[in-house]
C-alpha cells in the first residue's frame, strides 16, 4: 500500500541554518514524489517534483530508493520559508497520497 | 488562466444536518478533480477523485458523497453530519502533469 511518513510534525531552524525535512515513502512501483507547501494565508501549492530534478527557492530534494526517502534541503534558511510542508506520492489517476505535513519556522 | 473557486469558506452544522460544498474550475477542460480533508494530526486525506462527468471514485468509506454534474463543477454532499465529519476540505483539479495539483482555498466546516 502507498504510504508517506513526514516525522517530524515540527521544525525549528534559525535564519542562515541549512534545513532538511524528512519524506519517507512505501510503494510498490516506481515512485513518483512531490513536495507541496502552505505558505500562511495561502493554498497550498507545488514546490517542487522529484523526475525535474529542479531547485525552486533554493530548495532541493532527491529520491533515494535504497533508503525509500524523499527529503526536502536547503542550505541557508530564509524566514520567508517558514510554512507548512506536505510530502506526496502520486498514486493511479493522478492521485496524491500525502503525508502529515511539517511546519518550518524559522527563526531570525 | 485557470482559477478555482470553493464555497462556503466556512460552516458550522449542527450534527445531523445535510450538507453541500462545491467547488468550480475555470479556464481549463475535462479537468480530474478531487476532494481532499484536512484534519489536525493527519495530513490530507484524499475523500474523492473524479476523471469525467458522472465519474466518481472513493478512496474511502466514510459518511460522504460526491457528484460532478458538470465538466468543471465538483459537489461533496452529506445526508447527516456526523461530529467526525469536522475538518479542512480542500478541492483540487489537474490535467496532464502528472501529481501536480491546484487547489483551491478550502472550507472550513465545523460540526456542533
Amino acid at each position: 500500500a502507498q504510504r508517506v511518513t513526514q516525522p517530524e510534525k515540527l521544525l525549528s531552524v534559525f535564519k542562515g541554518a541549512p534545513v532538511e525535512l524528512k519524506c519517507n515513502y512505501s510503494y510498490s512501483g516506481s515512485p513518483e514524489l512531490f513536495w507541496y507547501v502552505q505558505y500562511s494565508r495561502q493554498r497550498l501549492q507545488l514546490l517542487l517534483r522529484h523526475i525535474s530534478r529542479e531547485s525552486i527557492k533554493g530548495f532541493t530534494a532527491d529520491l533515494n530508493k535504497g533508503e525509500t526517502s524523499f527529503h526536502l534541503k536547503k542550505p541557508f534558511a530564509q524566514e520567508e520559508d517558514s510554512a507548512m510542508y506536505y510530502c506526496a506520492l502520486k498514486g493511479g489517476a493522478n492521485n496524491l497520497f500525502f503525508g502529515t505535513g511539517t511546519r518550518l519556522t524559522v527563526i531570525p | 488562466s485557470q482559477t478555482i473557486h470553493q464555497w462556503p469558506a466556512t460552516l458550522v452544522q449542527p450534527v445531523g444536518s445535510p450538507l453541500s460544498l462545491e467547488c468550480t474550475v475555470e479556464g481549463t477542460s475535462n479537468p480530474n478533480l478531487y476532494w481532499y480533508r484536512q484534519a489536525a494530526g493527519r495530513g490530507l486525506q484524499l475523500l474523492f477523485y473524479s476523471v469525467g462527468i458522472g465519474q466518481i471514485s472513493s478512496e474511502v468509506p466514510q459518511n460522504l458523497s460526491a457528484s460532478r454534474p458538470q465538466d468543471r463543477q465538483f459537489i461533496l454532499s452529506s445526508k447527516k453530519l456526523l461530529l467526525s465529519d469536522s475538518g479542512f476540505y480542500l478541492c483540487a483539479w489537474s490535467v496532464q502533469r502528472p501529481g501536480e495539483q491546484y487547489f483551491g482555498p478550502g472550507t472550513r466546516l465545523t460540526v456542533t
